[in-house]
């Protein structure tokens, strides 16, 4: 993997719902992992700077996860409100290239239905 | 409240008219970037300063010009060698470096053709 790819790219769920995102990454240099929620009109939101392989974190109920050997994080949102509906959006960082720089997904859009 | 500033929220470019967008912060962050977002991709990055008197091209740098005379400050240009200016620009900053510190961002400007 050269970019960071992200999936899916759109998710329609209903309240209550539990659901997941996927943000792929070249696992080569690696140095962080951002995620962002970004809703409609407003400015993009940090959720998580993970920079450990096997760190979990946690935001209410958001969570998490990374694994840097094969270069995915996952993003869990339990039990949806119609509040989380939002583009989110991964980041990655590595040693290589522009230090400091990060390199984004093109988002997964979640809409979560009342 | 400290944060982001970027003015204006629009923007209208005539033909080979050369444009300013305004980017302010007051977090003492030494770092400041622009990126742009199209549609259907993620945000990409245009110029990004890591200190005062400082600046580096980023992946799509062509038709852009950037100043970083104070820490607080980094107005982007779009200049009429743009060619396809039209699209939403955010600036965002941080303290810079492979620092494990979030990007924060502004509300954006979204420029456009008349």
């Amino acid at each position: 993997i050269l970019n960071v790819e992200q999936s899916p790219q759109s998710l329609h769920v209903q309240e209550g719902d539990s659901t997941n995102f996927t943000c792929s990454f070249p696992s080569s240099n690696f140095y962080a992992l951002h995620w962002y929620r970004w809703e409609t009109a407003k400015s993009p939101e940090a959720l998580f700077v993970m920079t450990l392989n096997g760190d979990e974190k946690k935001k209410g109920r958001i969570s998490a996860t990374l694994n840097t050997k094969e270069g995915y994080s996952y993003l869990y949102i339990k039990g949806s409100q119609p509040e989380d509906s939002a583009t989110y959006l991964c980041a990655h960082m590595n040693y290589g290239g522009s230090q400091g720089n990060l390199i984004f997904g093109k988002g997964t859009k979640l809409s979560v239905k009342p | 409240d400290g944060g982001i500033t970027q003015s204006p929220k629009y923007l209208f470019r005539k033909e080979g008219q050369n444009v300013t967008l305004s980017c302010e912060q007051n977090l003492n962050h030494d770092a400041m970037y622009w990126y742009r977002q199209d549609p259907g991709q993620g945000l990409r990055l245009i110029y990004y300063s890591q200190i005062v008197n400082d600046f580096q091209k980023g992946d799509i740098a062509e038709g852009y010009s950037v100043s970083r005379e104070k820490k607080e400050s980094f107005p982007l240009t779009v200049t009429s060698a743009q060619k396809n200016p039209t699209a939403f620009y955010l600036c965002a900053s941080n303290l810079g470096g492979l620092s494990n510190q979030p990007q924060h961002f502004g509300d954006g400007t979204r420029l456009s053709i008349l």
